[in-house]
């Protein structure tokens, strides 16, 4: 089935350093996710995306929906211990079922 | 409270045995979803139920069996289990299917499944 590409696959850095990660699509879609994934518990959404160019923030969080619509970027700034985990990208075209991203696994150190 | 539940968190079963994960919702929504992540991390939607229908049936193996008694329930029921159904698998819930402006999802803790 597809799969979303995302990039870097993992990341090691310290803390107060800023993030960046990215998504890519062979395909359009008109909605963008980004989940985070703690060890053993199921992905929690961080930022919903609909419309091409947008930019949205959810406190040290923002992501960006592409203006060609395939691909979405995640910045998380001043990282901090608790932003260890996998972030997911999602998109979807419509009401169709979501792509999930292939996983960027961040890793924080004091 | 926790808005979707599954049960059991781990579940550790022998190859050829019939086993089967429980969902519930208390969030009121009117479709569920069950996903499986494989050891990769990769994340795949196997089945969608809107108000009990199901919506969604990607090509997974007929041992695969979803059942929804109502909408705030959704179980999966796998027969003569494989080495390669060995994955964690999620359960989630959306309010009336994905799409703006209602598409988030909310998932379940997982049911990690080992096939020996």
């Amino acid at each position: 089935g597809q799969q979303l590409n995302q990039s870097p696959q993992s990341m090691f850095i310290q803390e107060g350093e800023d993030v960046s990660m990215n998504c890519t699509s062979s395909s359009i879609f008109n909605t963008w996710l980004w989940y985070k994934q703690d060890p053993g518990e199921g992905p929690v959404l961080l930022i919903a995306l609909y419309k091409a160019g947008e930019l949205t923030s959810n406190g040290r969080l923002t992501a960006q929906f592409g203006i060609t619509r395939k691909d979405s970027f995640l910045n998380i700034s001043a990282s901090i211990p608790s932003d260890v985990g996998i972030y997911f990208c999602a998109g979807q075209l419509y009401t169709d079922k979501l792509i999930f991203g292939t996983g960027t696994r961040l890793q924080v150190f004091p | 409270d926790t808005a979707v539940s599954q049960t059991p968190k781990y579940l550790v079963t022998q190859m050829g045995n019939d086993k089967s994960i429980k969902c519930e919702q208390n969030l009121g929504h009117d479709t569920m979803y069950w996903y499986k992540q494989d050891s990769k991390k990769f994340l795949k939607i196997m089945f969608s139920y809107n108000n009990k229908e199901l919506i969604i049936n990607e090509t997974v193996p007929n041992r695969f069996s979803p059942k929804s008694p109502d909408k705030a329930h959704l179980n999966l029921h796998i027969n003569s289990l494989e080495l390669g159904d060995s994955a964690v698998y999620f359960c989630a819930s959306s309010q009336e299917g994905l799409g703006p402006p209602n598409t988030e999802a909310f998932f379940g803790q997982g049911t990690r499944l080992t096939v020996v």
